[in-house]
């Protein structure tokens, strides 16, 4: 059973870079995608990026300006960097696998998931 | 703003069932995927593609899509199913996006 643990600073100030990392235990790394998403406090789910088992990565256009998403293929862990952080980046942050199914028209529908998440991890930005 | 719309509250009677609503462009050609969320904890998918459920997922839940809507219906619904639900699906660049979550309580 895959199990995913994140870890990183909770408590920024503004302007400071968000870190975090994600390990991936019990299951392949490849042939999925790794991706983070955050959640700020009372609000709804945001996806921030995925990256795969090679590197290729993707973005959420409203973010894609500051964030980096990295992989270390030897320890099973992907990474997050959101630079200039502001109090509106003050969120609950979890990683996830992600896969996704590509259907041709013809046939049926594409659709992807995201399965299992991480704990989840509060980072505040507060001066 | 997200491009996948879900109502932001949705009541139901214990036993009874309940469908879960998440409009959108992209649902056209994507399946949406379903998350349920309890307070203080991690989404836990619940229905995926077509009409999938993950291992653990009970029976009640289930998946439909027609048009631009997806569906998430509980039949017989629980004390213990009262969370935040949330759709996903892709927004009409290929970007990966989530509903605005739906509150359901059980009463």
């Amino acid at each position: 059973q895959v199990q995913l643990q994140q870890w990183g600073a909770g408590l920024l100030k503004p302007s400071e870079t968000l870190s975090l990392t994600c390990a991936v235990y019990g299951g392949s790394f490849s042939g999925y995608y790794w991706s983070w998403i955050r959640q700020p406090p009372g609000k709804g789910l945001e996806w921030i990026g995925e990256i795969n088992h090679s590197g290729s990565t993707n973005y959420n256009p409203s973010l894609k300006s500051r964030v980096t998403i990295s992989v270390d293929t030897s320890k099973n862990q992907f990474s997050l960097k959101l630079s200039s952080v502001t109090a509106a980046d003050t969120a609950v942050y979890y990683c996830a696998r992600g896969l996704i199914v590509v259907v041709p028209a013809a046939i049926s529908r594409s659709y992807n998931w995201f399965d299992p998440w991480g704990q989840g991890t509060l980072v505040t930005v507060s001066s | 703003s997200s491009e996948l719309t879900q109502d932001p509250a949705v009541s139901v009677a214990l036993g009874q069932t309940v469908r879960i609503t998440c409009q959108g462009d992209s649902l056209r050609s994507y399946y949406a995927s379903w998350y349920q969320q309890k307070p203080g904890q991690a989404p836990v998918l619940v229905i995926y593609g077509k009409n999938n459920r993950p291992s653990g997922i009970p029976d009640r839940f289930s998946g439909s899509s027609s048009g631009n809507t997806a569906s998430l219906t509980i039949t017989g619904a629980q004390a213990e199913d009262e969370a935040d639900y949330y759709c996903n699906s892709r927004d009409s660049s290929g970007n990966l996006v989530f509903g605005g979550g739906t509150k359901l309580t059980v009463l």
